[in-house]
């Protein structure tokens, strides 16, 4: 079975300032999607960003951008010029592509951004 | 309606009662996920409806959840003598169809909390 693992439960940011979120991911799989979610305090997920695995071409969404690693089996994600409004909890999620619709969602990291 | 629409938004219930959660998905949308989200924790898969069928419920715990889906559209998770366990935020989601290239669009989920 595939497993997610974040391993930093909080982070913290100044505005304006760039953070890496880590992410790293268990499976057997050749072809699979990794996402990246965030929850606000609503509990509303909204996707971030996501990655193919056949991709080599990291993706890129604005001030979001990941670093994909398959054969280490890393995707962390960027937040380039932070803003008060992406503090929230983050989820790296992964998908195969084998016909499984179900996500397999790491525990999450709280991003604190400070004014 | 104009995004995934999840009620109660809150359900304050005694252990040993049954509850019913509603998922109403953003019309014309045929994939509908329900996901489950205990404190501190990532999100958990439950159950996946194609139109009316469930093609995966791999996730339902154990045989006190049910969770049907009518029409091709509203869908209830029932939970029948809920245990203080299953107290969490219980999302849904929906997308257009299945498969990875279909964005999944999240309600606020419902929380649960078994006394």
């Amino acid at each position: 079975a595939q497993t997610v693992t974040q391993s930093q439960p909080e982070m913290s940011v100044q505005e304006a300032e760039t953070v890496t979120l880590s992410c790293t991911y268990d499976t057997s799989e050749s072809d699979y999607y990794l996402f990246w979610y965030k929850q606000p305090p609503s509990r509303q997920m909204i996707l971030v960003i996501r990655q193919e695995a056949y991709k080599q071409q990291n993706a890129t969404e604005n001030r979001f951008s990941v670093n994909f690693q398959k054969a280490a089996k890393s995707f962390s994600l960027k937040i380039s010029d932070s803003q008060l409004g992406d503090a929230a909890m983050y989820f790296c999620a992964y998908r195969s592509a084998s016909g499984s619709e179900k996500l397999v969602f790491g525990k999450g990291t709280k991003l604190t951004v400070n004014p | 309606g104009a995004g995934v629409s999840q009620s109660p938004s809150n359900k304050v219930t005694e252990k040993g009662k049954d509850v019913e959660l509603r998922c109403d998905p953003i019309s014309g949308h045929t994939a509908l996920y329900w996901y489950r989200q205990s404190l501190g924790q990532g999100l958990e898969f439950l159950i996946y409806f194609q139109g009316n069928s469930a093609p995966d419920k791999s996730g339902l715990p154990s045989d006190r959840f049910s969770a049907e889906r009518t029409g091709g559209s509203v869908s209830t998770l029932t939970i029948q003598r809920t245990q203080q366990e299953d107290s969490a935020v219980y999302l849904c989601a929906s997308s257009y169809g299945p498969g990875a290239d279909e964005k999944l669009f999240f309600g606020s989920g419902t929380q649960l909390s078994v006394l």
